[in-house]
């Protein structure tokens, strides 16, 4: 049980470039969400899902794209990488069942910077 | 949608102190409070959560109290050790039994804990 696997760990990307930030779980959860965290600003929302083909936008969606063909895969798109958008970026996920905790749980996160 | 304030945003106190930080929300139907812990360069990792028909749960040191009518909940750490150094989030979502699965998060507060 690996819990929740985010690749890559860290990554370089010019301005403009795409790319995508993989994020896998293996519990069977059906919530996954992915936030980004800059410095003095917390961690903000930027997708997230309830299921398997159903993906909703969070508090900072602009510039980022997902998707949920599976219930385990959560990949995050950056469409044209921009230095606003150089930060650690998190995926996590949850599961509905009340026992023993609804909490999310993070992937170890990815750095991003964009030069 | 929901928005949270967390206060303070650093906070330093000596071994021993308690330290108690304090974090409001907008939407009154959100029903599920949990705390998160994330040390230098880690993830964040889920301390203790409080769903709102609780006033108040305690979890060795640590405890959670929720007052539903005024919309803010706190986090009380007692008997304060160097190893709670960290920054500390509370978030706020809709929790069982509508789920939404999405979770904002507060902008965090540096706890110091000085030997």
């Amino acid at each position: 049980n690996a819990g929740v696997t985010q690749t890559p760990k860290f990554q370089v990307l010019k301005t403009g470039q795409s790319m995508t930030l993989q994020c896998a779980q293996d519990m069977n959860h059906e919530y996954m969400s992915w936030y980004r965290q800059d410095p003095g600003m917390g961690l903000r929302l930027i997708h997230y899902s309830v299921g398997a083909g159903i993906t909703d936008q969070g508090e900072v969606p602009n510039g980022y794209n997902v998707s949920r063909s599976t219930t385990e895969d959560f990949p995050l798109r950056l469409l044209s990488a921009a230095p606003s958008q150089t930060s650690v970026y998190f995926c996590a996920s949850s599961t509905s069942s009340r026992t023993p905790r609804i909490g999310y749980t993070f992937g170890s996160g990815t750095r991003l910077t964009v030069v | 949608g929901e928005n949270v304030e967390q206060h303070p945003s650093t906070l330093s106190v000596q071994e021993g102190d308690s330290a108690v930080i304090k974090c409001t929300y907008s939407d009154s139907a959100s029903n599920y409070f949990p705390w998160y812990k994330q040390e230098l360069g880690k993830r964040p990792q889920l301390i203790i959560d409080i769903r709102s028909n609780v006033g108040e749960k305690k979890d060795q040191r640590i405890a959670v109290t929720l007052n539903k009518t005024a919309k803010h909940f706190s986090l009380h750490i007692t008997e304060t050790q160097p190893e709670d150094s960290a920054v500390y989030f509370c978030a706020a979502s809709k929790g069982p039994p509508s789920n939404t699965g999405k979770l904002i998060f507060g902008q965090g507060t540096t706890l110091q804990v000085k030997p």
